[in-house]
């Protein structure tokens, strides 16, 4: 069964710090992995999408690499700001189009 | 964009009474619509995945007579929690996914959630 890893579980930077959130997955047949932001109480708001043949995906000021045989992704966030707080989920797309997702990050920017 | 509702977003209610709750895709057809609970401090675990016009699949552990799901069109899903009781209260996220030969096909589009709590 398909387990993905968050690691750190919390993590707390000063504005303006570049940062990485890492995400590690048990099998490496995989469609797709997608990043995610959830503010408390709140719903998913997807940030990017990688498909299982692409490295890399960029969206302003973050980064996701994708590095499907080591069964790994980050998350690079440049420039943070305290609007970034949230919790980061990285979801993967194994087969029968389910997702597992990791227990997420939760990223403190104090200003 | 592709855009997903659930209503209500919360929701209260007494012991034994069962809550059903809807989700909407609003600007696009879902063929399959997911089912997911989250737990404080948790993540995302799934549910069941409900396909239109047909019986939802659920995951080991879901007990498909306790959370009811039904996917009677392309644009609505529901989830009813019969006889809730206090540990069944949760955060309840859907998720859909367009048909196929769309772009929204290969993606999942999140609802904004439902908050049960059940006393």
């Amino acid at each position: 069964k398909q387990e993905v890893t968050q690691i750190p579980a919390a993590l707390s930077v000063p504005e303006g710090e570049n940062l990485v959130l890492n995400c590690s997955f048990t099998d490496s047949a995989i469609y797709n992995l997608q990043w995610f932001r959830q503010d408390p109480g709140k719903g998913l708001t997807s940030l990017l999408l990688i498909q299982s043949s692409q490295r890399e995906q960029t969206s302003g000021r973050l980064n996701a690499s994708l590095d499907k045989s080591s069964g790994r992704s980050t998350l690079y966030i440049a420039a943070s700001q305290p609007g970034d707080s949230a919790t980061y989920l990285c979801a993967v797309k194994g087969n029968f189009n389910k997702f597992y997702f990791g227990s997420g990050t939760k990223l403190n920017v104090k200003p | 964009g592709a855009v997903v509702s659930q209503h209500p977003s919360r929701v209260i209610c007494k012991s034994g009474t069962s809550v059903k709750i809807e989700c909407r895709s609003l600007d696009f057809q879902a063929t399959t619509m997911f089912w997911y609970r989250q737990f404080p401090k948790k993540s995302l675990m799934l549910m069941a995945t409900s396909n239109e016009g047909s019986k939802a699949t659920y995951e080991q552990g879901v007990e498909k007579d306790k959370f009811l799901i039904n996917h009677a069109s392309l644009t609505l899903s529901t989830l009813t929690v019969t006889s809730a009781h206090p540990e069944d209260s949760s955060f309840y996220i859907c998720s859909a996914r367009g048909t196929s030969g769309t772009p929204s096909y290969n993606e999942q589009f999140f609802g904004p959630g439902t908050r049960l709590t059940v006393l």
